[in-house]
């Protein structure tokens, strides 16, 4: 079966620096997808990985090792606003978007 | 102005009953989808539409069905309304199907069948 998996909760400082982990199993890859979701509110797309490597996008970097079928999303000089679930999602070889759980972080100040 | 947008916000009704959640997006994307997000905040894919036709239909029960009547519109109607339908219900468009495509979300519509 088709699986990804990434921590259910995870807590930070603000100001400091967080990796939310993401592991997957699927039949293929076309893409990998981190969306953040705010509670109550729809997914908003933040970054897309398919090569191997690092994508940096502000205080946001995704990195992505398909050999491994891992990837992280960094989060740096977190702030207040960043407390969300953040979704892990990979496209498999039939294109279609499988979705883990997403990770819950919470900041503390 | 409002990307995508989806009628009603919440919905509350009986077992039994049929009812129907709209979708409208305004981004000129040729594909729309619906997922169902349940308490344990999987989103899971029912269904998308590219050009009007059905391109993933995953194995959702029959009461669910999706209509489109034009490109910018995908409706979800539910027949039979059971309790484990209570999720939130997710519209989203894409531009196509290729690589970098990235998906815009609705608001959500919050169902509650008792």
């Amino acid at each position: 079966g088709q699986n990804i998996d990434q921590p259910t909760e995870m807590t930070a400082t603000e100001g400091a620096i967080v990796q939310i982990n993401c592991t997957y199993q699927t039949s293929g890859f076309n893409g990998l997808f981190w969306y953040q979701q705010h509670a109550g509110e729809a997914p908003t797309f933040l970054s897309y990985n398919v090569l191997d490597g690092l994508e940096e996008k502000g205080r946001f970097s995704s990195f992505l090792s398909r050999s491994k079928g891992y990837s992280y999303l960094l989060l740096k000089e977190l702030q207040m606003k960043d407390s969300a679930s953040y979704l892990c999602a990979v496209r498999d070889s039939n294109y279609q978007l499988i979705w883990g759980a997403g990770t819950k972080l919470i900041i503390k100040p | 102005d409002t990307a995508v947008s989806q009628t009603p916000k919440y919905l509350v009704t009986q077992m039994g009953n049929d009812k129907s959640i709209k979708c409208e997006q305004n981004l000129g994307h040729d594909t729309m989808y619906w997922y169902k997000q349940d308490s344990k905040k999987f989103l899971k894919i029912m269904f998308s539409y590219n050009n009007k036709e059905l391109i993933i239909n995953e194995t959702v029960p029959n009461r669910f069905s999706p209509k489109s009547p034009d490109k910018a519109h995908l409706n979800l109607h539910i027949n039979s309304l059971e309790l484990g339908d209570s999720a939130v219900y997710f519209c989203a468009s894409s531009q196509g199907t290729g690589d970098q495509e990235t998906q815009y979300f609705g608001p959500g519509t919050r169902l509650l069948v008792l």
